[in-house]
């Protein structure tokens, strides 16, 4: 079983629409989780992080994490063209090394 | 703002060829680490260094090997590249406290034919 598991989509929405993404993790000792987006031929860059659970808002994202269920999810608000890229979650492991989902990729259509 | 620089951004060698990717990091990190990108495998850690000539063997190091000799410059090495390295080669660094996010070079793009 793989530590964290991605939604894989594809998924494709209107401009305008609230977007869900969502990871499930397998280990409960993870606490620290982030969500990178990756453009089409660029690396990955930090988009979000929380630590343990709750919501964290950073304008039209909001990255939640459940420790109860081991979900975590990013949405965002009126999505937009530029938000279309490759959504990565990720948590940190043992000796402070990343293990990432596989992705979604996002699409809005203008 | 971080920058880490791959060498390449495209690079297509043959097979049996020792291939050489080249990251370098200009803010004093002390991690670094390479990854492979695959579509339907994600992101896999080959190898990582915590410091200067330090190296540990990440989920996939078979084929691969690294080379650190500055802090700034982190080397992975194909000795006898294969088909199946054919792939997105991505550098990534951060520094050593704790939880400090990755910072992403733009990925070489390997092709071994």
């Amino acid at each position: 079983q793989k530590e964290v598991e991605q939604d894989p989509g594809p998924l494709s929405v209107p401009e305008g629409a609230i977007v869900s993404l969502n990871c499930t993790y397998s280990n409960s000792a993870f606490q620290y989780f982030m969500w990178y987006r990756q453009y089409s031929r660029k690396g990955p860059e930090l988009l979000m992080y929380t630590y343990s659970s709750g919501n964290k808002e950073d304008g039209r994202f909001t990255a939640q994490v459940d420790k109860s269920s081991k979900y975590i999810s990013l949405f965002i608000r009126d999505s937009q063209p530029s938000d279309s890229a490759t959504y990565l979650c990720a948590t940190y492991t043992n000796a402070g090394k990343s293990t990432f989902g596989d992705g979604t990729t996002l699409t809005v259509k203008p | 703002d971080v920058k880490v620089t791959q060498s390449s951004r495209y690079l297509v060698k043959r097979t049996g060829e020792k291939v050489f990717l080249e990251c370098v990091q200009d803010m004093d990190h002390e991690n670094m680490f390479w990854y492979r990108q695959d579509p339907g495998l994600g992101l896999r850690l080959i190898y990582f260094s915590y410091d200067v000539k330090m190296k540990e063997k990440g989920d996939i190091p078979e084929g691969y090997s690294v080379s650190r000799e500055k802090k700034e410059r982190f080397s992975l090495i194909l000795e006898s590249a294969s088909t199946n390295q054919t792939s997105m080669y991505l550098c990534a660094s951060r520094p050593s406290r704790e939880y400090s996010p990755l910072h992403f070079g733009n990925g070489t793009r390997l092709t071994v034919t």
